[in-house]
């Protein structure tokens, strides 16, 4: 166990829903990371958030949105979802900004049918 | 733009035999350089890392890697491997994304097959 939370593990949705998934970082972490893990593209990095503001965005589409709580967690949302957004997605945790040496969560991964 | 490359998508080694993991990255300035370890249907989880000093890292699992900046490489290597040891390895870079803020480029992963 990583510390790193994520829920669910599995997801199964249409085409054109919408879904949250849900982080809970490492205990004392600011750092919240969101990668996106498929085939074809490898991992891509989305978001990152620290002590709830948003900090620095990679290839994160318009229709994927995301937050971080005051109590750290955090929650990526997707919508209108397409067959393509099928992966396994990933959130990190780390104490500083910085991100010196991410820790891990054990991943959600969607499946949209 | 920061950017690593594994040049090996997949290698199989002898169980007992000695492993090296090829990584080279681009990035402007003095990196962070990392190696993260996947086993089926886990997250990843960090071996070893780079920040500063000697180039020679140890890591967990008896891993090491060795930074040059000359080659802009950073390989990881083990003496011997076994068959726990196969998995997906991802190299990383840890880039300056804008004022204190790092984000973590991997590379796409070499698989590892270890026959017994």
């Amino acid at each position: 166990d990583s510390g790193v939370t994520q829920t669910p593990k599995h997801l199964i949705t249409a085409t054109g829903q919408r879904v949250t998934l849900r982080c809970s970082p490492r205990s004392g972490d600011l750092s919240v990371y969101w990668y996106q893990q498929s085939l074809d593209q490898g991992l891509q990095f989305l978001i990152q958030y620290y002590n709830g503001e948003e900090r620095a965005k990679g290839n994160i589409l318009e229709r994927f949105s995301a937050q971080q709580f005051p109590d750290l967690h955090s929650e990526l949302n997707l919508s209108s979802l397409e067959l393509g957004d099928s992966a396994l997605y990933f959130c990190a945790s780390s104490v500083d900004p910085q991100g010196a040496g991410y820790t891990f969560g054990s991943g959600t991964r969607l499946t949209v049918v | 733009a920061q950017s690593v490359t594994q040049p090996d998508i997949h290698i199989t080694v002898s169980e007992g035999a000695s492993l090296e993991l090829r990584c080279n990255y681009s990035y402007g300035a003095t990196p962070y350089l990392f190696w993260y370890v996947q086993s089926p249907g886990q997250g990843l989880q960090l071996l070893l890392k780079y920040f500063s000093g000697d180039t020679l890292v140890q890591g967990i699992k008896g891993f090491e890697a060795e930074f040059k900046r000359s080659q802009s490489s950073f390989n990881l290597r083990k003496p011997s491997v076994h068959w726990s040891d196969a998995a997906e390895y991802f190299c990383a870079v840890g880039a300056n994304s804008g004022g204190s803020n790092y984000k973590l480029t991997f590379g796409k992963g070499t698989l590892l097959t270890v026959n017994p």
